[in-house]
């Protein structure tokens, strides 16, 4: 059965740091999404992006955030200048069309 | 009002039960909608779409009422594979979907 995968399954960095987290969607997959979801509290949507460009995007996803598809099959979220309260778990998405998405298992981001 | 609102719960149910959730959400423009779990510390999975018309898959029952803006799911004869967190999405448009905060199901043995 296909699957997002995402990569690494654990980053810790030190406040202040950039991060990349990454992503494959499922192949045939053409809508990318990226949430995530401090210990303890609800989902929350950071971004959509299709054809290559953001589609949608949170009042969270701000300056300090950046996405891409550097290829064919890879999705990014950039974080720079990390802050404490950016440790959470980020999960990726991808649907086929505007319907259901189907999510990675998450990176946990920890800052320290 | 909360854009997406749940009744935390917990629920504790015993096997075989039946049991439902409710979910409201604020936005009338919302345009799909959609029940997921999720175990603790892992990723959300879908569970079913939701349609006007409701649909049903297996033990699963999903209902929309879109005059009163709020979804239903139904979980009948309960396992205890079915403890998790049951969460509701709505999209609002744009590729942008707001998550429910969860409601917690336990089933007892």
């Amino acid at each position: 059965e296909p699957e997002v995968t995402q990569t690494p399954s654990h980053q810790v960095t030190q406040m202040g740091q950039e991060v990349i987290l990454r992503c494959v969607p499922i192949s045939n997959h053409l809508y990318f999404y990226w949430y995530r979801q401090i210990l303890g509290q609800k989902v929350e949507f950071l971004v959509s992006f299709y054809n290559n460009e953001i589609s949608e995007k949170s009042e969270i996803f701000d300056d300090q955030f950046s996405v891409e598809r550097p290829d064919g099959s890879n999705f990014t979220l950039k974080i720079r200048s990390t802050k404490l309260e950016d440790s959470a778990m980020y999960f990726c998405a991808s649907s086929e069309r505007n319907t259901e998405a189907f999510f990675g298992q998450g990176t946990r981001l920890t800052v320290v | 009002r909360k854009e997406v609102e749940q009744d935390p719960g917990p629920f504790n149910v015993p096997e075989g039960a039946t049991v439902a959730f409710n979910c409201t959400y604020s936005n009338s423009a919302s345009q799909s909608f959609f029940w997921y779990r999720q175990d603790c510390r892992k990723e959300p999975k879908l569970l079913m779409s939701v349609y006007s018309s409701g649909n049903e898959d297996g033990r699963f029952t999903a209902q929309l009422n879109r005059a009163s803006q709020y979804i239903s799911l139904l979980i009948r004869d309960s396992k205890l594979s079915d403890s998790a967190t049951y969460l509701c999405v709505v999209e609002i448009g744009g590729f942008k979907t707001i998550f429910g905060a969860g409601t917690r199901l336990f089933v007892k043995a």
